[in-house]
Order: structure tokens, then C-alpha cells, then sequence
């Protein structure tokens, strides 16, 4: 148990769904990260959020909608995704400025496009 | 743009032998590393944090090690356990909100 819980941890959506995947944070953290992890391919990280606000969007698509209501919370809202967006995402947390900088991750969320 | 490689990809090892995974990076201005266990199908498991500053962290049979000039880092496992089988990721912080990670070095330690 890392302290970084995620939920659900496995979806399967149609391209025309609408969902929602949940990061919560027990650490008492004030930077959260959204990352992708495809099959063969290195860990993509996709959103950061530091001190409640978004920092980095690394070229994500529009299809993925990042929200970060405190910094407890981290959602990442999908609409209208393709097949090729299933992946492993993984949120993360970490201790920014005075901290040890080190990344916590949760269990992930599987997600299957169909 | 920071790269960051691991070799080997894969590695087989019978229990109870001493083994080095090995991690190199293009740029060798980052905040620091870190190593990761990922186990099938589950999140990361942080195992050691390098900060810039430091040449070697440990944690029990553990031992972390690092060289920015050369851009490399080295996890070294010793007396390994079938428990031990994982994928072990190695990721570096070139900066503020930014996380560069390798493809992993899949471990299989054999009884």
C-alpha cells in the first residue's frame, strides 16, 4: 500500500462513452501526475499538477481532460476515446519544494477501448 | 531531449546470485533518480531515490548508485529471491514536473 488509491482499477468503454478514473492521495502531497503506460513502451507522463494547478500537458490529446479539485484529488476525465488509448494509467504523487521529490504511484487503472 | 535506457531487457537468474541492472541517461542535469519495482498488471513501487547530490543509496539488499557525469546508474541485487522477479524501472527528473522513464528490465530469478 503506497498511500495513492485509484479507481476504478479496471473500465471498458466504447468509443462513444464518457467516463472517469479517480486518484486520491493519502500522503499529505501537493504535486499530482497522471502517466500512461502502453504495451512495449516506456512510462508517458501526461498531466502534472502542482499545488492545484496544471503545470505540464504534454501534448495529450483533448480527448483526455485533466481535474484537480484539491490536492488530495486528481480525476482524468475521457470522451470519445480510440482504441489505441488503452493503456495502464497510473497516478502519482509527490512532495514538491522542501520535499523528498519522490514519486508514490497507485495500483492503476486498466482501460480498455472497444 | 533526455533518453533513458536499461539493459538488459530481460534477465534470468538462479536464486541466491548477486546481479547488477543498468540504467543510462543522455543528460546528466537532472534532480535525481529513482528505481522502481513494477510487478504484472500493478503500479510502481518505489525502491530507491538518488538526489543529485549523492553517489549511492542502499536499502537492505538493495544498493543504488550513481554517476551523472558518465549519465549512468546501477541497482545491484544481492542473494536474489524468486521474490524478487519483477519488471525494474529506473526514471530520472530532468526538471521541475518532468519524469523520464525506461522501458524496464524484466527480471525472472528461478528457484
Amino acid at each position: 500500500e503506497t498511500g495513492v488509491t485509484q479507481t476504478p482499477r479496471h473500465l471498458v468503454m466504447g468509443m462513444t462513452n464518457k467516463k472517469s478514473l479517480k486518484c486520491e492521495q493519502h500522503l499529505g502531497h501537493n504535486a499530482m501526475y497522471w502517466y500512461k503506460q502502453s504495451a512495449k513502451k516506456p512510462l508517458e507522463l501526461m498531466f502534472v499538477y502542482n499545488f492545484k494547478e496544471q503545470t505540464e500537458n504534454n501534448s495529450v490529446p483533448s480527448r483526455f481532460s485533466p481535474e484537480c479539485p484539491n490536492s488530495s484529488h486528481l480525476f482524468l476525465h475521457l470522451h470519445t476515446l480510440q482504441p489505441e488509448d488503452s493503456a495502464l494509467y497510473l497516478c502519482a504523487s509527490s512532495q514538491e519544494r522542501g520535499g523528498s521529490y519522490e514519486q508514490y504511484f497507485g495500483p492503476g487503472t486498466r482501460l480498455t477501448v472497444t | 531531449k533526455q533518453e533513458v535506457t536499461q539493459i538488459p531487457a530481460a534477465l534470468s537468474v538462479p536464486e541466491g546470485e548477486n546481479l547488477v541492472l543498468n540504467c543510462s541517461f543522455t543528460d546528466s542535469a537532472i534532480y535525481n533518480l529513482q528505481w522502481f519495482r513494477q510487478d504484472p498488471g500493478k503500479g510502481l513501487t518505489s525502491l530507491l531515490l538518488i538526489q543529485s547530490s549523492q553517489r549511492e543509496q542502499t536499502s537492505g539488499r538493495l544498493n543504488a548508485s550513481l554517476d551523472k557525469s558518465s549519465g549512468r546508474s546501477t541497482l545491484y541485487i544481492a542473494a536474489s529471491q524468486p521474490g524478487d522477479s519483477a519488471t525494474y524501472l529506473c526514471a530520472v527528473r530532468p526538471g521541475n514536473n518532468d519524469m523520464r522513464f525506461g522501458a524496464g528490465t524484466r527480471l525472472t530469478v528461478k528457484p
